[in-house]
């Protein structure tokens, strides 16, 4: 089936750095999706991106929707121990309705 | 506004046996989807449920099932248990099939076959 990768798979820094994460594909997708998994909670959709090139922030968190529709990226600025979690992205594909998942970036802050 | 409700939150069953999950989308929703979570991976796609229909089911064996009430609400049954169908069960909603990537997730069914 369709797969995205995302990277890295996990990410250990200080308290107050910047994170950056990725999703590839070989299949274009037509939105791009970052939700943050807490243990033993389900995702929280944190940015939803729908055109090529668009560029969406929430608060701390950006995220961009690639040009060639292939991928994307989550930027985290000034991490706070609240951060912690696992991210995931999801896509949905051209003609596809269903969402396709990777297989997440775990995040650990040491204070 | 309520979230997705998933209910039970723990469910231990033995090999063999049969599960029942179960999920009330956000109100107003229509398309109702559950996922398996297996212990450090990501999430598999198992069932779409939208207007009372099965729209899409992921890569898994025929005794994975379920269905979805008028209300809305699914279940989610897997026959004959097997170790390995110990996971993190999650249901999410959408407004409907149209918005089937704005997808808000539950707190999740933790079935452990032991």
């Amino acid at each position: 089936g369709q797969q995205l990768n995302q990277s890295p798979q996990s990410m250990f820094i200080q308290e107050g750095e910047d994170v950056s994460m990725n999703c590839t594909s070989s299949s274009i997708f037509n939105t791009w999706l970052w939700y943050k998994q807490d243990p033993g909670e389900g995702p929280v959709l944190l940015i939803a991106l729908y055109k090529a090139g668009e560029l969406t922030s929430n608060g701390r968190l950006t995220a961009q929707f690639g040009i060639t529709r292939k991928d994307s990226f989550l930027n985290i600025s000034a991490s706070i121990p609240s951060d912690v979690g696992i991210y995931f992205c999801a896509g949905q594909l051209w003609g596809a309705q269903k969402l396709v998942f990777g297989q997440g970036t775990r995040l650990t802050i040491n204070p | 506004e309520a979230g997705v409700t998933q209910s039970p939150t723990h469910l231990i069953k033995t090999r063999g046996q049969q599960a029942t999950l179960r999920c009330s989308p956000i109100s107003g929703h229509t398309s109702v989807y559950w996922y398996q979570q297996a212990l450090g991976l990501g999430l598999q796609f198992l069932l779409w449920y939208d207007e009372g229909e099965e729209r899409n089911r992921g890569n898994f064996p025929p005794r994975f099932s379920g269905r979805q009430f008028p209300n809305y609400s699914s279940e989610l049954n897997v026959n004959a248990l097997e170790l390995e169908d110990s996971a993190l069960y999650l249901c999410a909603s959408s407004p409907d099939r149209i918005t089937s990537y704005e997808q808000y997730f539950g707190p999740g069914t933790r079935l452990t076959v032991t």
